[in-house]
């Protein structure tokens, strides 16, 4: 069975203070791993797509990576507004379902 | 933000009665979906649509079904609400696993 897992479950950081979130994965075939963004009270927002291990993406103070096993989301000099849940999902070969971990929650305070 | 609403955005109702959660979206796309978010499973798959008629079930469909009659409208009904269907909706476009989550409905089963 395809399972998702995300550490840590809470993440408390001071501005500026760099740091990494995990997702870690079992999927029968890869077809692609999500990460987005969930702010209090509304639908998760779309970051990034990575489809083969090696592959990275960047979108400002973000940075994704994948593993065959993990995927990192690295924050780099984090923001107050960088605040929120952060989710990592997968998708396997064989199907259109998405598996979702639980999400990593993450507070940066000024 | 692509166009995506629900209604209700919040119900209460009592276990045993039928429930309707409608979403609309303006994109005229080809793929819905509905998700549950509860504290501790993250996001879990109910059922998709990938065109007019065409539907599947997700991860935890059981007591749960849908229905799409329109491109814009996808539509999830609890036959007979039980307190463990007690959670938030999400609904949700897009292609692959690049997608876009509408506002969210609070639902409620006493």
């Amino acid at each position: 069975e395809d399972q998702v897992t995300q550490s840590p479950e809470a993440l408390r950081l001071q501005e500026g203070e760099s740091s990494s979130l995990n997702c870690s994965y079992t999927v029968s075939g890869l077809r692609g791993l999500f990460w987005y963004r969930q702010d209090p009270g509304k639908g998760p927002e779309f970051l990034f797509t990575l489809y083969s291990a090696g592959e990275e993406k960047e979108k400002e103070r973000l940075k994704a990576t994948l593993t065959k096993k993990e995927s990192f989301l690295h924050i780099t000099a984090p923001k107050p507004e960088d605040s929120a849940t952060y989710l990592c999902a997968v998708q396997a070969e064989r199907n259109n379902d998405m598996r979702f971990g639980a999400g990593t929650r993450l507070t940066v305070k000024p | 933000d692509a166009g995506i609403t629900q209604s209700p955005r919040h119900k209460v109702t009592e276990t045993g009665t039928p429930v309707t959660l409608r979403c609309h979206q303006t994109e005229n796309h080809r793929y819905m979906y509905w998700y549950r978010q509860d504290p501790g499973h993250g996001l879990r798959l109910i059922h998709y649509s990938y065109g007019v008629k065409d539907t599947d079930k997700g991860e935890v469909s059981d007591g749960y079904s849908v229905s799409r009659s329109k491109t814009e409208d996808f539509l999830l009904t609890l036959e007979s609400a039980t307190s463990s269907q007690t959670s938030v909706y999400f609904c949700a476009i897009g292609a692959g696993g690049e997608q876009f989550f509408g506002p969210g409905t609070r639902l409620t089963v006493l």
